[in-house]
């Protein structure tokens, strides 16, 4: 069975400072990764996806994420926050067979 | 169309009452997913069409939820003797194989 864990419901940063979404995932074998972005009261965004390819993965607004197999993480950064990425982000696993597992989602609030 | 479809947008029902619920998918896609968004709340998995196969239920709170899938396409969420605690947004996606899914603006759903 997958599961997906992200370690903090709540992220607080300054604006100009990094951002770490921290995700781990469990699966029986590699799966596919992605992270949405759900800005208020609109619908799911894509911002990037693994799918074994490289293992450090660019995405849209700056943002990327790194597939760790030996640690099973797969952690979403960006250099520099901007008051625009407060959102809610959602790391998701997909594995064939399978559907799609979501973890409970980080919430990002960004000050100025 | 370019993109998964809901309607309605937004669904004003009174308590005890039957409501339904649409989701056009992208052309092709074989997966199609319903999750429930209540507020401040992550994504809770509802029910899976998987082309062919018997769609996975096991999100579905209670017996008053169903859905079904038509020619692999359209999908309806059916809501019975609806109650408040049903006041959601109710979001679908697809997706083809491994890859991303899609998400439609969802339908949110107000209960009075």
């Amino acid at each position: 069975a997958q599961s997906v864990t992200q370690l903090d419901s709540h992220v607080s940063v300054s604006e100009g400072t990094p951002v770490l979404l921290r995700c781990n995932y469990s699966s029986s074998y590699s799966p596919s990764l992605f992270w949405y972005v759900q800005h208020p009261n609109k619908g799911l965004q894509l911002l990037l996806k693994y799918t074994s390819a490289a293992t450090l993965v660019k995405g849209i607004n700056g943002f990327e994420a790194e597939f760790k197999k030996s640690e099973t993480s797969f952690h979403l950064t960006k250099p520099s926050a901007h008051m625009s990425d407060a959102a809610e982000y959602f790391c998701v696993s997909y594995a064939a067979g399978n559907k799609l597992t979501f973890g409970g989602g980080t919430r990002v609030l960004v000050k100025p | 169309g370019a993109g998964v479809s809901q309607s309605p947008s937004n669904k004003v029902t009174e308590k005890g009452k039957d409501v339904e619920l649409r989701c056009d998918p992208i052309s092709g896609h074989t997966a199609l997913y319903w999750y429930r968004q209540s507020l401040g709340q992550g994504l809770e998995f509802l029910i899976y069409f998987q082309g062919n196969s018997a769609p996975d239920k096991s999100g579905l709170p209670s017996d008053r939820f169903s859905a079904e899938r038509t020619g692999g396409s359209v999908s309806t969420l059916t809501i019975q003797r609806t109650q408040q605690e049903d006041s959601a947004v109710y979001l679908c996606a697809s997706s083809q194989s491994n890859t991303e899914a899609f998400f439609g603006q969802g339908t949110r759903l107000t209960v009075v």
